[in-house]
């Protein structure tokens, strides 16, 4: 069965600073890979997604992600943190061997970022 | 983030009322899903709807059931829900069930079972 796992629960990081909100899987084939972030008394925004090629992928809001096969993760990354990213992050992983018809996105519990002015 | 759009966004509920909750999707895509969120619990994934056709009943009760009539609308419909029920439930579009598709979100009802 796939799963998801975000070791984190919170993560405090200055302004300007690097972030990384950190995302491990498993699956039984090969993964797609996505992550969401859901501000206050909002719904789940996509930011970026792995399916295949380059293992830095590069999203919305100046996001990144990179995917490492031998570690089985998907940490997202950010040069510079803002204040306004401050939210909830959210990785998600589907299985290839089950992309037949019907393929369960399934989420972690979420990371909740906080960005200190 | 007005592609998915739902009504209400707050619905305060008896166990023995019966109330629907709406979801339309203005992106042209063909899936349409509901899912239910509740605090330190990741999402669970609740239907999925193809083309209009249910896909999948992720053992969910029968107190929620689900209409599709087209594929720009879903609904939700309640009746003698628990308080466990209690909870943020998001409809989400993507282009299709297939896995390389990104899910769009709306921003959700909160409801509240009393």
């Amino acid at each position: 069965a796939q799963s998801v796992a975000q070791p984190e629960d919170q993560v405090n990081v200055a302004e300007g600073n690097p972030l990384t909100v950190k995302c491990t899987y498993s699956v039984s084939g090969n993964p797609y890979l996505f992550w969401y972030v859901q501000y206050p008394n909002r719904g789940l925004q996509f930011l970026l997604k792995y399916i295949t090629g380059d293992n830095l992928v590069k999203g919305s809001y100046g996001f990144e992600a990179e995917f490492n096969k031998s570690q089985t993760s998907f940490h997202l990354k950010k040069p510079s943190a803002l204040v306004s990213d401050s939210a909830l992050y959210f990785c998600a992983v589907r299985d290839i061997l089950r992309n037949s018809g019907n393929t369960p996105l399934v989420f972690g519990k979420g990371t909740r970022l906080s960005v200190i002015a | 983030e007005t592609g998915v759009t739902q009504t209400p966004r707050h619905l305060v509920m008896g166990m023995t009322n019966k109330k629907s909750l709406k979801c339309e999707q203005h992106l042209g895509h063909n899936a349409m899903y509901w899912y239910k969120q509740s605090a330190k619990k990741p999402l669970e994934l609740m239907f999925v709807y193809n083309f209009k056709e249910q896909t999948e009943n992720n053992s969910v009760p029968s107190r929620f059931s689900p209409e599709c009539p087209n594929s720009s609308h879903l609904f939700l419909h309640l009746h003698t829900l628990q308080p466990e029920d209690s909870a943020l439930y998001l409809c989400a579009s993507s282009q299709a069930v297939g896995a390389t598709y990104e899910q769009y979100f709306g921003p959700g009802t909160r409801l509240t079972v009393t």
